[in-house]
């Protein structure tokens, strides 16, 4: 079965980092893209990064370009999101999700994990 | 891609016939994508490049369109459907969702 665990949210004041975990397992990790997707409160999905199999090609969303980095090790099975200035706007559920290829083209996305929830707040 | 679902929410009754509309602000050929979210859950992945039912996915689910306009249809709606649905589109690798159509029970 595979099985995705996020970890690493928390209450965090605005301009200080966080990192994100995901955990995979129950698949080949090292074949498959990777993305994060958070969800606001009260708000709708928002894609926020993905990374190819072998992490040469890696995307971000406009908002969070410049602040948050993605990586993968593959030989740890583990998808990562530093987060860096972040900002009230950034407050969310974090979902981690498993892309529907190696490489970020034409992806969707299944599983999705129960997601960690980053609140930024003074 | 701007991705624009109609409508935002609506009411129903188990065994309705519901149609959820997503337009893209431009032509993305087959690369569409439905979710299912409900409260407190992961989403879960419908129908992928339009009209694939995912594994495991009742028949009741389908999916249609291309280009610009695309369809989510429940056949009959039942109890356990009553959730937000949400498109995505996966032709540009800057993924982007569908405001999202909560479904609710009138």
């Amino acid at each position: 079965e595979v099985q995705l665990v996020e970890s690493g949210g928390g209450l965090v004041q605005p301009g200080r980092s966080l990192r994100l975990s995901c955990a995979a397992s129950g698949f080949t990790f090292d074949d498959y893209a990777m993305h994060w997707v958070r969800q606001a409160p009260g708000r709708g999905l928002e894609w926020v990064s993905g990374i190819s199999w072998n992490s040469n090609n890696i995307v971000y969303a406009d908002s969070v370009k410049g602040r948050f980095t993605i990586s993968k090790d593959n030989a740890k099975n583990s998808l990562y999101l530093q987060m860096n200035s972040l900002r009230t706007e950034d407050t969310a559920l974090y979902y981690c999700a498993k892309g529907s290829g190696g490489t970020l083209v034409t992806n969707w996305f299944d599983p999705w994990g129960q997601g960690t929830l980053v609140t930024v707040s003074s | 891609i701007q991705m624009t679902q109609s409508p935002s929410s609506l009411s129903a009754s188990v065994g309705d016939r519901v149609t959820i509309t997503c337009r893209a602000s431009q032509s993305i050929s087959n690369n569409l994508n439905w979710y299912q979210h409900k409260p407190g859950k992961a989403p879960k992945l419908l129908i992928h490049t339009a009209s694939s039912l995912q594994s495991g996915v009742p028949s009741r689910f389908s999916g249609a369109g291309s280009g610009t306009d695309f369809t989510l249809t429940i056949s009959s709606l039942q109890p356990e459907d009553f959730a937000t649905y949400y498109c995505q589109q996966s032709y540009s690798s800057l993924l982007t969702f569908g405001g999202g159509t909560k479904v609710e029970i009138k």
